[in-house]
């Protein structure tokens, strides 16, 4: 069975400050997809990232950096220097090879103060 | 170019009632996901079609749920004789191809059922 855990429920921190969200991940795959989502207070999920099991290598996207390890089973990912617009949920979600389906995990809150 | 979109947005029904909820996906977009949201959880997937074909149902919780989508474009998530533990945002997503799941999927804004 598939299984993602977001261990921190909500997260609060100050504006400019960086932040990293925590996932783990449980699967008996080899081959499998990792992604993280966006929820912002409209309701949409927003794709932000895609990892495919063989590709470890550490991802930058602007203030955004993911750190994808095997050995600890975990994908985490990191906000630098936090804005207010990134207030919202966050969803660590995993798939199979083959069959599409998302398994989520139950998200963390992220607020950020001004 | 237009996004995926859902009706109705709010939905409310007393227990018992039937409601049929719509799904318009990307065009041309070959995967169509239903998921069910409850109140702080993440979502949970509920059924899986490539085209026209319902190649997964193993989410749907119950004989009251139902899904088609009979010309692979549009889809309808029917919900039989509500109830209350029914209460969640169901949300739709599409993705441009079949097969690997390597493909992101494209969320709608869902469709928050009431149940009273």
């Amino acid at each position: 069975a598939q299984k993602v855990t977001q261990a921190q429920t909500e997260i609060s921190v100050v504006e400019k400050e960086d932040v990293t969200l925590d996932c783990v991940y449980e699967t008996r795959d080899t081959t499998y997809y990792l992604f993280w989502y966006k929820q912002p207070p409209s309701g949409e999920l927003v794709f932000l990232i895609r990892r495919n099991s063989f590709d470890e290598q550490n991802e930058i996207s602007g203030r955004y950096s993911w750190n994808f390890q095997k050995s600890t089973s975990s994908f985490n990912f990191t906000i630098t220097a936090s804005q207010v617009v990134d207030s919202a949920v966050y969803f660590c979600a995993l798939s199979r090879e083959y069959g599409n389906k998302l398994v989520f995990g139950a998200g963390t809150i992220l607020r950020v103060k001004s | 170019g237009a996004g995926v979109s859902q009706s109705p947005r709010y939905k409310v029904a007393k227990r018992g009632q039937d409601v049929a909820l719509r799904c318009d996906p990307i065009s041309g977009h070959v995967s169509l996901f239903w998921y069910q949201q409850a109140l702080g959880q993440g979502p949970e997937f509920l059924t899986y079609f490539q085209n026209e074909a319902q190649l997964d149902k193993s989410g749907l919780p119950s004989d009251r749920f139902f899904a088609e989508r009979p010309e692979g474009s549009v889809s309808t998530l029917k919900i039989q004789r509500t109830q209350q533990e029914d209460s969640a945002v169901y949300l739709c997503a599409s993705s441009p191809a079949g097969g690997r799941s390597y493909n992101e999927q494209f969320f709608g804004p869902g469709t928050r059922l009431t149940v009273l």
